[in-house]
Formats: C-alpha cells, sequence, structure tokens
C-alpha cells in the first residue's frame, strides 16, 4: 500500500526546535520530489518547503517565511523526508502534511498526501 | 510571488447540481494548476495537475480547464461525498502558492 506517515509534532515553546518525520512505503522513494505543506488553525494550504531528488543533487527550495529556520531533508534508504525547524515562532502552529510530488511536463506537482502532524507552539 | 485568486469562496448547491469553481492567477503560469479536495478533519486529496489531467482514481465527473491566468474546477453532478473545500494551488514557479479555498456546502 501507498502511504505517506507523519510523525513528531507537539507541543514546543517559542524559540524551541522540533524535527518532523514523514515514512514513505510502497513506491520507489527516490525517483520523487518531496514536500512539506503546513495548515494553520481554520486557515487554508501553505507550501513550506522541498526536496528534489538524487537526479536533482537533492537541492531544496523554502518559502520566505521559513527560510533560515526550517531544514527540508531525506534519507532515501531510509524512505524517509524530515523537516527540522528550529527558532518556531507562534505562527508555526499549524499541521504539517508531508507530500509527494511527481512529474508531467516538466514541472512536478503533489499526488499524495500524508494524514499530518500537528505542531502547536505555544508558551 | 504568484497571488492566486478563487471564486467565489463558498457556495451553496444541491446534490446534482454542476458546480464551477474559478481560479486566476496574477501572472500567466501556463497550465501548471493543480486542485486539490479537503473534508474537515482530514488531508487534501489530489484531483487534477496540469490546468485538466485527473488523478489516479479519481472520478471522470471532475474536471479542470483553462491555461494562462484562468482557470476553473467544474463538478459535473454534485454527490454527498463532493461537499468540502477546494484549492487551486500553481506548480509553475517557486515559491509554491495555493488559492485561499472555496467552500462547497450543502442548500
Amino acid at each position: 500500500e501507498v502511504q505517506l506517515v507523519e510523525s513528531g509534532g507537539g507541543l514546543v515553546q517559542p524559540g524551541g526546535s522540533l524535527r518532523l518525520s514523514c515514512a514513505t512505503s510502497g513506491f520507489t522513494f527516490s525517483d520523487h520530489y518531496m514536500d512539506w505543506v503546513r495548515q494553520a488553525p481554520g486557515k487554508g494550504l501553505e507550501w513550506v518547503g522541498r526536496t528534489r531528488n538524487k537526479a536533482n543533487s537533492y537541492s531544496t527550495e523554502y518559502a520566505a517565511s521559513v527560510k533560515g529556520r526550517f531544514t527540508v531533508s531525506r534519507d532515501d534508504s531510509k524512505n524517509s523526508l524530515y523537516l527540522q525547524m528550529n527558532s518556531l515562532e507562534i505562527e508555526d502552529t499549524a499541521v504539517y502534511y508531508c507530500a509527494r510530488s511527481s512529474t508531467a511536463m516538466s514541472r512536478w506537482y503533489f499526488d499524495l498526501w500524508g494524514r499530518g502532524t500537528l505542531v502547536t507552539v505555544s508558551s | 510571488d504568484i497571488q492566486m485568486t478563487q471564486s467565489p469562496s463558498s457556495l451553496s448547491a444541491s446534490v446534482g447540481d454542476r458546480v464551477t469553481i474559478t481560479c486566476r492567477a496574477s501572472q500567466g503560469i501556463s497550465n501548471y494548476l493543480a486542485w486539490f479536495q479537503q473534508k474537515p478533519g482530514k488531508a487534501p486529496k489530489s484531483l487534477i495537475y496540469g490546468a485538466s489531467s485527473l488523478q489516479s482514481g479519481v472520478p471522470s465527473k471532475f474536471s479542470g480547464s483553462g491555461s494562462g491566468t484562468d482557470f476553473t474546477l467544474t463538478i459535473s453532478s454534485l454527490q454527498p461525498e463532493d461537499f468540502a473545500t477546494y484549492y487551486c494551488q500553481q506548480h509553475d514557479t517557486y515559491p509554491l502558492t495555493f488559492g485561499g479555498g472555496t467552500k462547497v456546502e450543502m442548500k
């Protein structure tokens, strides 16, 4: 079965750090770009960041709101995606989704989502 | 950044209705436009990519069209399981950006 399962969410104080994980199965993880997307309570979807695949040097892209604070990484040997979040702010409170991206027409698009993990930043 | 504007932000419809949601990009994105469905408390589900290509397993009652800056998602005959919030997203340029969502409610 193809699936993405996030873990690592929880309550953290402002200024703190947290590392999210996304365990995948059922597909060739190393072929795909992988993304993190978040959703603040009662709000819409916000893309957080992306890691490309090995063929594209595992390069990364970030939203301006998290650049310099968050790091997206992957371990193809473990079929896993990670999000290291530092200097957390109250505005980072959200459900964080792991998303798989596939390619067509020279662009990459989300095609599979995990169930999400809740991160709450509060004192 | 490319701004994605959806309209309406909400709509009321009945089972069997044809529903159309519009998404406009602040600059041209060719056909690099995706649509997602999200139900309360659930993860988004991918419906369409490349403006009009259906994701595997998505029923043909969903269709997408458009290119450049103006796009539409159509549900040909609304069913009870289709009441949800729908988001568009451009997958042309970084940062990837989403529309604000359209909530489809039961009339």
